[in-house]
């Protein structure tokens, strides 16, 4: 069956980075887009990074234009976020959803970003 | 990005009667392809989004019929038929025709 787990979250300050991984399995992973979707503390869910199935496009927020960056390893079936330059309004539940219409969602990772 | 709107913000309902949802989008949802990727998403309390309804109104594996959508072009519809105690969730309209993905504010289906 089809299963998508996020790592990498964590407590990190202001202004550092941070990486997430979203392993995935069940399913052919090169032949689909891929998602990171965030959600943070008593709100609603924002569509934050998408990648082709290929790599070669990738679209962004304008929250997080220019300091994030979506990659994936369709070698280890694995989609990652590297996450710079973070700000407190970044703190979210950061969540990983398989294929254009984002069918399937793990679990997601907490991100907390304060000093 | 498409700006998803969606109400009423809560939905208060008597179990066995029905809900409905409506959503708006800033802007067609008709893709270059002919399709209108517009899905509905659930959210329990504490779990992740799980995918309901997909292209409007195509149920996903697993969904029960009490739940269908409705619409075209920028305004959409999500309706549970009867809602049961297990309904009781957050729903978000969810756009897929332009990246990255945008959500409607999320409705608050709660037993009366």
């Amino acid at each position: 069956q089809v299963q998508v787990v996020e790592s990498g979250g964590g407590v990190v300050q202001p202004g550092r980075s941070l990486r997430l991984s979203c392993a995935t399995s069940g399913f052919t992973f090169d032949r689909y887009a891929m998602h990171w979707v965030r959600q943070s503390p008593g709100k609603g869910l924002e569509g934050v990074a998408t990648i082709s199935h290929d790599g070669n496009d990738k679209y962004y927020a304008e929250s997080v234009k220019g300091r994030f960056t979506i990659s994936r390893d369709n070698s280890k079936d694995t989609l990652y976020l590297q996450m710079n330059t973070l700000r407190d309004e970044d703190t979210a539940v950061y969540y990983c959803a398989k294929g254009t219409g984002a069918d399937f969602w793990g679990q997601g990772t907490l991100v907390t970003v304060s000093s | 990005d498409i700006v998803m709107t969606q109400t009423p913000l809560s939905s208060p309902v008597t179990l066995g009667q029905p809900a409905s949802i409506s959503c708006r989008s800033s802007q067609s949802l008709v893709h270059s392809d002919g399709n209108t990727y517009l899905s509905w998403l659930q959210q329990r309390p504490g779990q992740p989004p799980r995918l309901l309804i997909y292209k409007i109104s195509d149920r996903f594996s697993g969904v029960p019929d009490r739940f269908s959508g409705s619409g075209a072009g920028t305004d959409f519809t999500l309706k549970i038929s009867r809602v049961e105690a297990e309904d009781v969730a957050v729903y978000y309209c969810m756009q897929s025709t332009q990246f990255p993905l945008t959500f409607g504010g999320g409705t608050k289906v709660e037993i009366k």
